[in-house]
C-alpha cells in the first residue's frame, strides 16, 4: 500500500530558529509533493508544491526564503521552517500524490514554538 | 456543510445511526476525495470520486457527486464509536487540492 511517513512528529523551538521536516512516500513513486499547514482550527493552507524537476510553487503568502523546500527524488521531500515565531505554529503536513488523482499524507509534524 | 470560508462544523450522533455531510466548490473539479483525520493523526484518504461518477461505496461510506450543482457528499450508514473524526473534502482540477473546512463527526456509544 502507499504510505507516507513524515519526521518528526513533534518539534519544539525557540521562536526566531529553524526547523526541518521531512517526508518520505513508501510503496509508490509520488508526482508530486504539497506541503500544508493545518490550524488549530483544522483550515488547511497550500504552501507550496512541488514537482520533481520542476519549479517549487508556493502560494500567496508564503515564500521559498521563509519555507525553503528540496525534492530530490520521488520518494523524498523535505521542507524547512526558517526563523520561526509564534504564527508558524501548527501541523505541517506532506501530501504525497500517487499518479494524478490520489493524494496521500503523513502524520504531519506539529510545530511548537517557543 | 463544509464550504472553504465557513467554520468548522460539527455533528454530535449516536452509534449505529446513519449521517451524511456534505461539500460545495466553486471552481472546476475532476476529482473530490474526502479524508478522515482523527485526534493527532494526519488525513487519510477514505474515498475518492470523479467527475464522471455520480456516486461511489466503500464499506459503508458512500460518496457522491454532482457536478451541475458543485457538491460532493459523504455518507456513513451505521456509524460506530470509531468513526469519531474530523472529515474533509478535498477537490482538484488542476494541480492542487482544496480542502473544505472539515465536519467534526462525533459518534457516541
Amino acid at each position: 500500500g502507499a504510505l507516507v511517513y513524515q519526521y518528526p512528529r513533534r518539534t519544539i523551538c525557540k521562536s526566531g530558529t529553524s526547523m526541518r521536516m521531512e517526508c518520505q512516500a513508501v510503496g509508490f513513486q509520488a508526482t508530486s509533493v504539497a506541503w500544508y499547514r493545518q490550524s488549530p482550527q483544522k483550515t488547511f493552507e497550500l504552501i507550496a508544491l512541488s514537482t520533481v524537476n520542476s519549479a517549487i510553487k508556493y502560494e500567496q503568502n508564503f515564500t521559498q526564503e521563509k519555507f525553503p523546500i528540496s525534492h530530490p527524488n520521488l520518494s523524498f521531500s523535505s521542507m524547512t521552517v526558517l526563523n520561526a515565531y509564534l504564527e508558524d505554529r501548527g501541523l505541517y503536513l506532506c501530501g504525497a500524490r500517487q499518479g494524478n488523482e490520489r493524494l496521500f499524507f503523513g502524520h504531519g509534524t506539529k510545530l511548537s514554538v517557543l | 456543510s463544509q464550504w472553504g470560508e465557513e467554520n468548522l462544523q460539527a455533528l454530535s450522533i449516536q452509534e449505529g445511526e446513519d449521517v451524511t455531510m456534505n461539500c460545495s466548490y466553486k471552481t472546476y473539479t475532476t476529482v473530490v476525495q474526502w479524508y478522515r483525520q482523527k485526534s493527532g493523526k494526519g488525513p487519510a484518504l477514505i474515498i475518492l470520486i470523479r467527475s464522471n461518477e455520480r456516486e461511489k461505496r466503500s464499506g459503508r461510506l458512500r460518496a457522491t457527486l454532482d457536478t451541475s450543482s458543485q457538491s460532493s457528499s459523504l455518507s456513513i450508514t451505521g456509524t460506530l464509536a470509531t468513526d469519531t473524526a474530523v472529515y474533509f473534502c478535498a477537490h482538484t482540477g488542476n494541480y492542487k487540492y482544496v480542502f473544505g473546512a472539515g465536519t467534526r463527526l462525533k459518534v457516541i456509544a
